[in-house]
């Protein structure tokens, strides 16, 4: 059964740092891209990074560019994200998703992301 | 970047009967070297992750009724649900992966008349 497991959420104060992770099992990690997608509360679906299946092509988001960075372990089966410069815009909640052919086949239960003072 | 919108926003459908929402990217999803349309729609219920649907554009994934169609072609893109059922509440998005980054509709809010 594929799972995506998010962690590393919580409340940081603007200018702040987060690392969130996202723990990959029962699928070959390494042979798919993948994808951190937010939501903020009540609002659509902006994906903010990916990364293709090696680690060595990553895009990041005009949002985010510069402050946040996408990296996978495939040894590990764990994607990650690196938040820096931490505003309150960037309060969501924060979903790790497998892409198959482009689209998104399995999502994570996501983690919540609070950037308040 | 490709902007996708959705129309309506919201809609209010009774039970049993037909609900349809349209999806409009801005520019073509359609590669024509595998004249496949690089769209999906998924549906997200209170509380839940994003669910895929459909992908490229008219396929179910396994375990979707199939009450759920997806339709279109170029830049104009319809989901249908056949005969609406209660636990069919939910915001629909629509998603093109012709290019990146993969860009979302606004959602639609699908409830009970």
């Amino acid at each position: 059964e594929v799972q995506l497991v998010e962690s590393g959420g919580g409340l940081v104060q603007p200018g702040g740092s987060l690392r969130l992770s996202c723990a990959a099992s029962g699928f070959t990690f390494s042979t798919y891209a993948m994808h951190w997608v937010r939501q903020a509360s009540g609002k659509g679906l902006e994906c903010v990074a990916a990364i293709n299946n090696r680690g060595d092509d990553t895009y990041h988001g005009d949002s985010v560019k510069g402050r946040f960075t996408i990296s996978r372990d495939n040894f590990k089966n764990t994607l990650y994200l690196e938040m820096g410069s931490l505003r309150a815009e960037d309060t969501a909640v924060y979903y790790c998703a497998r892409e198959r052919d482009g689209d998104f086949d399995y999502w994570g239960q996501g983690t919540l992301v609070t950037v308040s003072s | 970047d490709i902007v996708m919108t959705q129309s309506p926003d919201s809609l209010a459908v009774s039970l049993g009967e037909r609900a349809t929402i349209n999806c409009k990217s801005s520019q073509s999803v359609l590669y024509s070297p595998n004249n496949k349309n690089y769209l999906g729609w998924y549906q997200q219920k209170p509380g839940q992750p994003p669910k895929l649907l459909i992908y490229w554009a008219s396929t179910r994934k396994s375990g979707v009724p199939d009450r759920f169609s997806g339709s279109g072609s170029g830049t104009d893109f319809t989901l249908t649900i056949s005969s609406l059922q209660a636990e069919d509440v939910a915001v629909y998005y629509c998603q093109q992966y012709y290019n990146t980054p993969r860009t979302f509709g606004q959602g639609t809010r699908l409830e009970i008349k």
